[in-house]
């Protein structure tokens, strides 16, 4: 069983649409958790960070960590066709400050 | 306020050839991690070093591959003796020296080996 888990997709939604993007993971000695957005042949890019369980919210994007039951969310309101990407899920622990655990990515598509 | 940078962007090479790849941190970063993607995959971690020392390299192969991170310039990720199976692209990724490890990313080098 992978540390983190994310559905590969593809996930095609209309434009518009409420989007969710989630990832599970098994280590409950996670603390921090990233979603990063990766443009076909580009880097990724870091969307959102959150270090607690809860909601963060930064303008469309919300991102909501669950610890618990180990269960991630990455909510893309009013999605647009410019959102349609890979999303990656990352996470780690404060006292091994550089190894990350990713996710294998979800490919999201924004019908027009 | 220049991100990662990664040169080449995209390099080609016979098999057999060495491939030479370059990253340069973010001001003020001092770890660098090396990632290698396929197509259709996600981020495989190879290497991760700060200047002069190579903390972690067990995603790395054991053979033909090293990195560097010397104390002056950028960190290079060489891979000897290229095989067709190195075709991937490779990211490089900065982080400050201390507190939260937020990875930023370049844009990456495209490996094609003929």
């Amino acid at each position: 069983q992978k540390e983190v888990e994310q559905d590969p997709g593809p996930l095609s939604v209309p434009e518009g649409a409420i989007v969710s993007l989630n990832c599970t993971y098994s280590n409950s000695a996670f603390q921090y958790f990233m979603w990063y957005r990766q443009y076909s042949r580009k880097g990724p890019e870091l969307l959102m960070y959150t270090y607690s369980s809860g909601n963060k919210e930064d303008g469309r994007f919300t991102a909501q960590v669950d610890k618990s039951s180990k269960y991630i969310s990455l909510f893309i309101r009013d999605s647009q066709p410019s959102d349609s990407a890979t999303y990656l899920c990352a996470m780690g622990r404060m006292d091994s400050n550089y190894q990350l655990i990713w996710g294998a990515g979800t490919k999201l598509i924004i019908k027009p | 306020n220049a991100g990662v940078m990664q040169n080449p962007r995209h390099l080609v090479r016979r098999r057999g050839q060495e491939a030479r790849l370059r990253c340069s941190p973010m001001k003020g970063h001092s770890h660098v991690y090396w990632y290698r993607q396929l197509p259709e995959e996600g981020l495989k971690f190879m290497v991760y070093l700060q200047k002069e020392n190579i903390i972690d390299e067990s995603g790395m192969p054991k053979e033909r591959f090293s990195a560097e991170f010397p104390k002056e310039g950028p960190s290079i990720l060489r891979i000897q003796q290229v095989v067709r199976g190195d075709s991937a692209a490779y990211f490089c990724a900065s982080s400050p020296p201390s507190g939260k490890n937020i990875q930023y990313f370049g844009a990456g080098t495209r490996l094609s080996v003929l």
